[in-house]
């Protein structure tokens, strides 16, 4: 089964406007950790925000937010006021702390985004 | 300060040529990961170590690939003999303890073309 689902292999959004990225999880854990990276056409990896599974508060970076709703298993990253700029593959990643790997990322397959002018 | 520094940044070779892949992580972080990037599989680990020492190599391929990492501040990752299907890009990464939470704080690739 796949550990970390991104259903949207692309999306559009206009300039200006808020989009949602979506991303579906899988562990027995109790503990672990979330993440979001954005990779643009340059080809490096940034690290955007970051969510614990104990974190009562959803996590928030600037204009990055990340919609946690542990019951789903979901942790979808919202980015407001859109920018060109944010035109990027965007990734959601896991760290299962009980796995024996427990210091390595899984990482979900991406989604395009394209912010339209 | 230097983030992680990978060499060479693009790589192209023939099949059956020893490539040797470079990186340097940040000064401090107490892991270093591996990944390899393709089109059909996406990123995937290879290697990590913790403190200079592989802690899960289960990713590696097969016997063609191997890692090191003498000692804080350098690894390698070498194919021998390489093949076309190991053209991807290849991501080092490096990362402090922290929790639950401490990012991967990726280079910035080595892209492999083996023809």
């Amino acid at each position: 089964a796949q550990k970390i689902t991104q259903t949207q292999p692309g999306m559009f959004v206009q300039e200006k406007e808020a989009v949602t990225l979506d991303c579906t999880y899988d562990t027995s854990d109790q503990s672990y950790g979330l993440f979001w990276y954005k990779q643009p056409s340059s080809g490096e990896m940034i690290f955007l925000i970051y969510q614990g599974s104990y974190d009562e508060q959803n996590a928030t970076e600037g204009r990055y937010s990340l919609n946690f709703q542990k019951a789903r298993k979901s942790a979808n990253l919202v980015i407001s006021a859109s920018q060109l700029g944010d035109s990027a593959m965007y990734f959601c990643a896991m760290r299962e702390i009980s796995s024996g790997s427990a210091r390595q990322l899984t990482f979900g397959s991406g989604t395009q985004l394209t912010v339209l002018p | 300060d230097a983030g992680v520094i990978q060499s060479p940044r693009h790589e192209v070779t023939e099949m059956g040529q020893e490539v040797t892949l470079r990186c340097k992580p940040i000064s401090g972080h107490d892991y270093l990961f591996w990944y390899r990037q393709t089109m059909m599989r996406g990123l995937e680990l290879l290697i990590y170590f913790n403190n200079n020492v592989p802690i899960d190599d289960s990713g590696m391929p097969e016997d063609r690939f191997s890692a090191k990492m003498p000692n804080a501040s350098f690894s390698t990752l070498k194919i021998q003999p390489s093949e076309p299907r190991d053209s991807a890009v290849y991501f080092c990464a490096s990362s402090p303890y922290r929790g639950l939470g401490g990012e991967l704080f990726f280079g910035e690739g080595s892209r492999l073309t083996v023809l």
